[in-house]
């Protein structure tokens, strides 16, 4: 079946330490995304990718770093920068900047102990 | 500035007719996205306006109107399942980046 893998889904986090989030997607999709999500706001744009070695800060991109080595893969690594981690992490990916849906992988939690 | 308007939470009778408004302001338009999120998962696409007018989906009917920065989702004979936060969001023309509303919290009772 197509669609987007996260992994893990829940991840806890000593403070000062850098954790990786996995993402990846088998339905050759140009553009990638990953979200944050806290409780009572909306989803805010961290980095996205519209292309395999290219991507752009979105609005809360400090305290995080992405790569996109390979078009079926966009880990996004939460830095010891990121004073306040602890959020639900969203992957997702479209057909290219203006595809009309934009499918969402499962979801991360992460908790900073 | 950029806005997305939603109520925060609605209470609707299961069987019956609920609508979800979602009211915008953003420097450009190229599309609005309406989801459903059921609590601890990923949010699931319902439907896509670009134009104006009513798109039908089954229970679900989703309008827009972009003179006035307006959507609504109309979900029909609601059923149990259907309690789950909505979200509203507005693709902007100037980067094709989503701003989304904070998501409307739908409570079906029997």
């Amino acid at each position: 079946d197509g669609g987007i893998t996260q992994s893990p889904k829940y991840l806890f986090r000593k403070e000062g330490q850098n954790v990786t989030l996995s993402c990846e997607q088998n339905l050759n999709h140009d553009a990638m995304y990953w979200y944050r999500q806290d409780p009572g706001q909306g989803l805010r744009l961290i980095y996205y990718s519209q292309i395999v070695n290219d991507f752009q800060k979105g609005d809360i991109a400090e305290g995080y770093s992405v790569s996109r080595e390979k078009k079926e893969s966009f880990p996004l690594t939460v830095t010891s920068a990121q004073k306040n981690p602890t959020a639900f992490y969203l992957c997702a990916s479209s057909q290219g900047a203006t595809g009309n849906t934009i499918y969402f992988g499962e979801g991360s939690w992460l908790t900073v102990v | 500035g950029q806005n997305i308007d939603q109520p925060t939470e609605m209470t609707a009778t299961e069987g019956a007719i609920v609508q979800i408004n979602c009211t915008y302001q953003t420097s450009g338009f190229n599309g609005l996205f309406w989801y459903q999120q059921h609590a601890g998962e990923a949010p699931t696409f319902l439907s896509y306006n670009v134009l104006d007018g009513l798109e039908e989906k089954g229970r679900f009917s989703s309008f827009l109107s972009r003179s006035k920065g307006y959507s609504y989702l109309l979900l029909k004979e609601l059923q149990m399942k259907d309690s789950a936060s909505y979200l509203c969001a507005v693709r902007e023309s100037s980067n094709y980046q989503l701003i989304w509303g904070a998501g409307t919290k739908l409570i079906i009772k029997p």
